[in-house]
């Protein structure tokens, strides 16, 4: 049973596309976030919610936004895809919004713009 | 700005052996250290934490020290075994931040 998964596992698409990427955890959790994974490797904090409320937005491009239908998922659109967003993106869980709260991963959506 | 730095980009070890992990940090603010652990293709995993108040902390195999003067933290893992064989990110967060920061990873190989 995937405590952490996102829908799709790879994503290949041309520029200018809009895509979405999904996230659902069954952790019973109230935080979520969605991080990138660069070319570099950096694992970079995008956004968080907790109980549905956006508490970190960080400088990315306004051409992402997230959304937080329920506290089990956290879902991220892309419009007007370029091809720096080719990247690996992670969800995470947590109980609650603390740094110090363990963050479980999804397994990752590796994104590909052509 | 690389807040987190993790020098090494790749380690090998024999099994048996001591791996030891290094992180270096540059934000006097953090003090909250954690050890994240990535197999090919899944997310990272929580392995290992340590506060700021403290300057060991011990799980089976793994113990994280912190030298705060020196802003430096390590992950020794003790017996190393194959199975240890994954990258291993440092993070850190601080203050009112609820954020991690992330180093780049290093890549540990243990060999049989």
């Amino acid at each position: 049973d995937t405590a952490v998964s996102q829908t799709p596992k790879y994503l290949v698409t041309q520029m200018g596309n809009d895509k979405s990427i999904k996230c659902e955890q069954n952790l019973g959790h109230d935080t979520m976030y969605w991080y990138k994974q660069d070319s570099k490797k950096f694992l970079k904090i995008m956004f968080s919610y907790n109980n549905k409320e956006l508490i970190i937005n960080e400088t990315v491009p306004n051409r992402f936004s997230p959304k937080s239908p329920d506290k089990a998922h956290l879902n991220l659109h892309i419009n007007s895809l370029e091809l720096g967003d080719s990247a690996v993106y992670f969800c995470a869980s947590s109980a609650g919004p603390g740094a110090q709260e363990t963050q479980y991963f999804g397994p990752g959506t590796r994104l590909l713009v052509l | 700005d690389q807040q987190v730095k993790q020098n090494s980009p790749s380690l090998s070890v024999q099994e048996g052996r001591i791996s030891i992990l290094n992180c270096d940090y540059t934000n006097s603010m953090f003090d909250y250290f954690l050890w994240y652990k990535k197999y090919p293709a899944e997310g990272p995993t929580f392995l290992i934490s340590i506060s700021s108040i403290k300057d060991k902390n011990e799980d089976g195999r793994f113990t994280v020290f912190l030298n705060k003067s020196a802003k430096h933290l390590s992950l020794h893992i003790v017996p190393s075994q194959p199975g240890d064989s994954a990258v291993y990110f440092c993070a850190a967060s601080g203050g009112s931040n609820y954020k991690l920061t992330f180093g780049k990873g290093t890549l540990l190989t243990v060999n049989p």
